[in-house]
C-alpha cells in the first residue's frame, strides 16, 4: 500500500545533541510538510517543500532544518534539542495538483529530550 | 486568513449515544474543511473533507459533518458512539487559497463510557 512513513517512531536524545528523523512516502506527492505536536495540541507547521521549494514559517527556530534529497525522502534536523523540543513530530505530504490538498500522515516520530 | 475554533476540549458520551463535536470557521473565501482523527502515538487520518460539492459531507467509520455557511460551522456527528471512536478529533481548514498548508483547530478529546 501506498504510504507515509517515519523512522524511528521513538527516538530518545541528550540535551543539545543532535538528531535526525527521517520520513518516505511511496505516494509520489510533491509536496511535504513537516508538523510539530505537543501533548494535548494541535499539529503545527514547522516547513514545507512543494517539489525542492522550501518553506519556512516565520515563528519556527533555527534549531530546526530539513533536507529533501528526492521526492520520496525528508529529513528534520535538530540541531541542539531542548527540554521543549521534546514532542510528536509528523510527516505529511500531499499533490499540488487541484484545488485543495488532501494531506496524509506518517504514524509520526516521538522524540523524548533527556 | 482562515482560522478553525473547535468548543470543547474534551467531549464525554455513553456507548451507543450521539456524538457532536463542533468546529467553527473563519474565512474570507469558501473554505476547504477537514475532520482528522488521531488515536494515541498515532498520526493524524481523515475522516471527511468539504470542498464545496455537497453540504453533507459522509466520511469513514459512520460519521458526517454538516457545513453550514449560515452558521460558519462544520459540525461532526455519529448517530451511536463506539468504544473504539475514543480518540482526538482535529477540525481543519485551508490556509488561505489553493493548495496551501492546513490550520488545526486545538482538537477535542473524545471519551466514550461503557
Amino acid at each position: 500500500d501506498a504510504m507515509v512513513i517515519q523512522n524511528p517512531r521513538y527516538q530518545v536524545t541528550q540535551f543539545g545533541k543532535p538528531v535526525t528523523l527521517s520520513c518516505s512516502q511511496t505516494l509520489n506527492h510533491n509536496v511535504m510538510y513537516w508538523y510539530q505536536q505537543k501533548s494535548s495540541q494541535a499539529p503545527k507547521l514547522l516547513f514545507h517543500y512543494y517539489d525542492k521549494d522550501f518553506n519556512n514559517e516565520a515563528d519556527t527556530p533555527d534549531n530546526f532544518q530539513s533536507r529533501r534529497p528526492n521526492t520520496s525522502f525528508c529529513f528534520l534536523d535538530i540541531r541542539s534539542p531542548g527540554l521543549g523540543d521534546a514532542a510528536m513530530y509528523l510527516c505529511a505530504t500531499s499533490t499540488s495538483g487541484g484545488s485543495y490538498s488532501e494531506q496524509f500522515f506518517g504514524p509520526g516520530t516521538r522524540l523524548t529530550v533527556l | 486568513a482562515q482560522s478553525v475554533t473547535q468548543l470543547g476540549s474534551h467531549v464525554s458520551v455513553s456507548e451507543g449515544a450521539l456524538v457532536l463535536l463542533r468546529c467553527n470557521y473563519s474565512s474570507s473565501v469558501p473554505p476547504y474543511l477537514f475532520w482528522y482523527v488521531q488515536y494515541p502515538n498515532q498520526g493524524l487520518q481523515l475522516l471527511l473533507k468539504y470542498t464545496s460539492a455537497a453540504t453533507l459531507v459522509k466520511g469513514i467509520n459512520g460519521f458526517e459533518a454538516e457545513f453550514k455557511k449560515s452558521e460558519t460551522s462544520f459540525h461532526l456527528t455519529k448517530p451511536s458512539a463506539h468504544m473504539s471512536d475514543a480518540a482526538e478529533y482535529f477540525c481543519a481548514v485551508i490556509r488561505s487559497s489553493g493548495n496551501t498548508p492546513l490550520v488545526f483547530g486545538k482538537g477535542t478529546r473524545l471519551s466514550v463510557i461503557a
